[in-house]
């Protein structure tokens, strides 16, 4: 079946503007996570969705960063106010738990974000 | 709070020589273990997984072990191939904390020459 996917795969956008970044889970999939990929940080976890439950949203690095899962279903990043630091690769992925309790993720392809 | 620590590289091998690359871990209560890689240009991919002490993860040649004791998850492989060049990231996902995130290690890169 289809993976998670992720649009747009590139952005680049110029400091203080907005963006939203789209991710769609693999069907069926009740927990959603965001998670960015940058140079001096490594990979780091950003928000977490579980089904209904208030997400998780103790990794956003700051308020100007925010997440919404319409649906159970798809999601959106938002990042307002855009800084050159913000500049990754923002990486959705999505689990189901499995018996014996794991979970086990799936990782899309990725945004690119560029902040000039 | 839960780390990972991984070994730094890159690590350059020949082809068919013997890959280990170091991972241990601090979490609390029984995480579960992962070996993620990222080939170039691709996204992470899962490539093998232990949930428990004393389970061995494998796929693909590649094996893990958990070892609670030690508190790490080395991940082997008996003979590396040059299509095995990646980059290597150790992560835990802690059912404690009921959020289940993964932690990341810093990553691996290998670099596996013919």
């Amino acid at each position: 079946g289809a993976g998670v996917s992720q649009s747009p795969s590139n952005k680049v956008t110029e400091k203080g503007k907005d963006v939203e970044l789209r991710c769609d889970p693999i069907s069926g999939h009740t927990a959603l996570y965001w998670y960015r990929q940058s140079l001096g940080q490594g990979l780091e976890f950003l928000i977490y969705f579980q089904g209904n439950s208030a997400p998780d949203k103790s990794g956003l690095p700051s308020d100007r960063f925010s997440a919404e899962r319409t649906g159970g279903s798809v999601s959106t990043l938002t990042i307002q106010r855009t800084q050159q630091e913000d500049s990754a690769v923002y990486l959705c992925a999505s689990s189901l738990r499995l018996a014996g309790g794991s979970y086990e993720q799936y990782f899309g392809p990725g945004t690119r974000l560029t902040v000039t | 709070g839960d780390s990972v620590t991984q070994m730094e590289g890159p690590v350059t091998l020949s082809e068919e020589a013997f890959l280990t690359i170091n991972c241990t871990y601090t979490a609390t209560g029984y995480p579960s273990l992962f070996w993620y890689v990222q080939y170039p240009g691709e996204g992470l991919q899962l490539l093998l997984k232990a949930t428990k002490a004393d389970d061995k993860g494998s796929n693909k040649g590649f094996e893990a072990t958990y070892r609670k004791e030690t508190t790490s998850f080395h991940l082997e492989k008996g003979s590396v191939q040059v299509s095995d060049s990646a980059v290597y990231f150790c992560a835990l996902s802690s059912l404690d904390t009921g959020r289940r995130a993964l932690t990341f290690g810093s990553g691996t890169r290998l670099q596996v020459q013919p």
